[in-house]
């Protein structure tokens, strides 16, 4: 039981560029969640997924995509990076009953926009 | 507008006991959780409390006021490994977590 996984670990890009991130998750989970971390901020919510097929905003949207085309797989996707989503990414994910459910992370993607 | 407000820092000794308060508004309430997060890690689950009261797990405890919108996180007999940050979050009435800032423990020897 791998848990969450996020793929890559680390990247660096260049102003301008577009890459995806990769979550999966081997528990059946039905919510899962794209968060980013900032020094001295919390978790900021970027989208998230209640099911396959379905994505929802949450607080910091803008210049992120997301797609939940498998359950066990919810992407995230800069289509032109700029140096303000230099941050951590973090995908987390829990069971379909939310009430008091434990979120479960992945172990975060290191980010940096040149 | 939601606010969880948590201390920046703090700063215990091995053995001793510590306290992390944690205050919140926000648009409804279904419950707070507390996570422990090492440096570069990932947060990990410590705690959850949706009734007044306290929940208590081996070293660590977790107390609710719902009415205060207060909780805290109570740590004993503090050991290095305990050096973090805690991050306080209160689920909303749309199920989505509202996250603190984080406070960084230091434990000194």
């Amino acid at each position: 039981n791998a848990g969450v996984t996020q793929t890559p670990k680390f990247r660096v890009l260049k102003t301008g560029q577009s890459m995806t991130l990769l979550c999966a998750q081997d528990m059946n989970h039905e919510y899962m969640y794209w968060y980013r971390q900032d020094p001295g901020m919390g978790l900021r919510l970027i989208h998230y997924s209640v099911g396959e097929g379905t994505t929802a905003k949450g607080e910091v949207p803008d210049g992120y995509n997301v797609s939940r085309l498998k359950k066990q797989n919810f992407l995230l996707g800069l289509e032109s990076a700029a140096p303000s989503q230099t941050s951590v990414y973090f995908c987390a994910s829990i069971p379909g009953d939310v009430g008091g459910a434990e979120q479960f992370f992945g172990p975060g993607t290191r980010l940096t926009v040149l | 507008g939601q606010n969880i407000d948590q201390p920046t820092e703090m700063t215990a000794t091995e053995g001793a006991i510590v306290q992390i308060n944690c205050t919140y508004q926000t648009s409804g309430f279904n419950g707070l959780f507390w996570y422990q997060q090492h440096a570069g890690e990932a947060p990990t689950f410590l705690s959850y409390n949706v009734l007044d009261g306290l929940e208590e797990k081996g070293r660590f405890s977790s107390f609710l006021s719902r009415s205060k919108g207060y909780s805290y996180l109570l740590l004993k007999e503090l050991q290095m490994k305990d050096s973090a940050s805690y991050l306080c979050a209160v689920m909303d009435s749309n199920y989505q977590l509202i996250w603190g800032a984080g406070t960084k423990l230091i434990i000194k020897p």
